[in-house]
């Protein structure tokens, strides 16, 4: 079945240390999309990427990198620098050619202490 | 109905009867709709989208309703049952392709 595989689904880090999440797709899909979700609001966008080696700032990237050097693969390094970085990740895709659903992975839950 | 805020909406419903979902969308020039159900630690998972072309658009046991003059989405779900108790929220697509998210409701079916 095609899908999109987060992992890990739990991670635990210290303050000040960085941390990368994985994602990976097997729809085919061109464009992946990383969001954090928070209690009581709506999804926000951190990055986005339509093409392989390209990659957009959304609207919260402050603190955050990505990198797609496989179309398959998106991965999302939470850096010191985030101020609040204990979230839900959810990391998703569609054709990227608009008007269409996003596809979402099951999400990575960090906890920063 | 979606609302800004630490506390998500709640609805409550039977096993067996009809439940009705509601979402204000911010952007008179959003033209494309989703709704997507998510359970606890999941991820969102697509139920149905919509057109702005369209005022309705029907899928099995569920209806969205669009209302582009008073900006309202609604997503009716028939016979509700307790598989259906998630949160539910709605999305909108704007002319620059990027998405906007509601902040959900969460639905409870009383068996």
């Amino acid at each position: 079945d095609g899908g999109i595989t987060q992992s890990p689904k739990y991670l635990f880090r210290k303050e000040g240390q960085n941390v990368t999440l994985s994602c990976e797709q097997n729809l085919n899909h061109d464009a992946m999309y990383w969001y954090r979700q928070d209690p009581g609001q709506g999804l926000r966008l951190i990055y986005y990427s339509q093409i392989v080696n390209d990659f957009q700032k959304g609207d919260i990237a402050e603190g955050y990198s990505v990198s797609r050097e496989k179309k398959e693969s998106f991965p999302l390094t939470v850096t010191s620098a985030q101020k609040n970085p204990t979230a839900f990740y959810l990391c998703a895709s569609d054709r990227g050619q608009g008007r269409s659903p996003l596809h979402f992975g099951n999400g990575t839950r960090l906890t920063v202490t | 109905g979606e609302s800004v805020g630490l506390h998500l909406p709640t609805l409550s419903v039977q096993e067996g009867d009809n439940s009705i979902i509601n979402c204000a969308y911010s952007n008179s020039a959003s033209d494309y709709f989703i709704w997507y159900k998510q359970e606890s630690g999941k991820g969102p998972q697509f139920i149905i989208d919509i057109r702005s072309n369209m005022d309705k658009r029907q899928g099995q046991r569920v209806t969205v309703l669009l209302n582009k003059t008073v900006k309202h989405l609604s997503l009716q779900i028939a016979a509700t049952q307790p598989g259906d108790s998630a949160v539910y929220f709605c999305a909108e697509n704007n002319p620059g392709n990027q998405f906007y998210f509601g902040t959900g409701t969460s639905l409870t079916v009383i068996p």
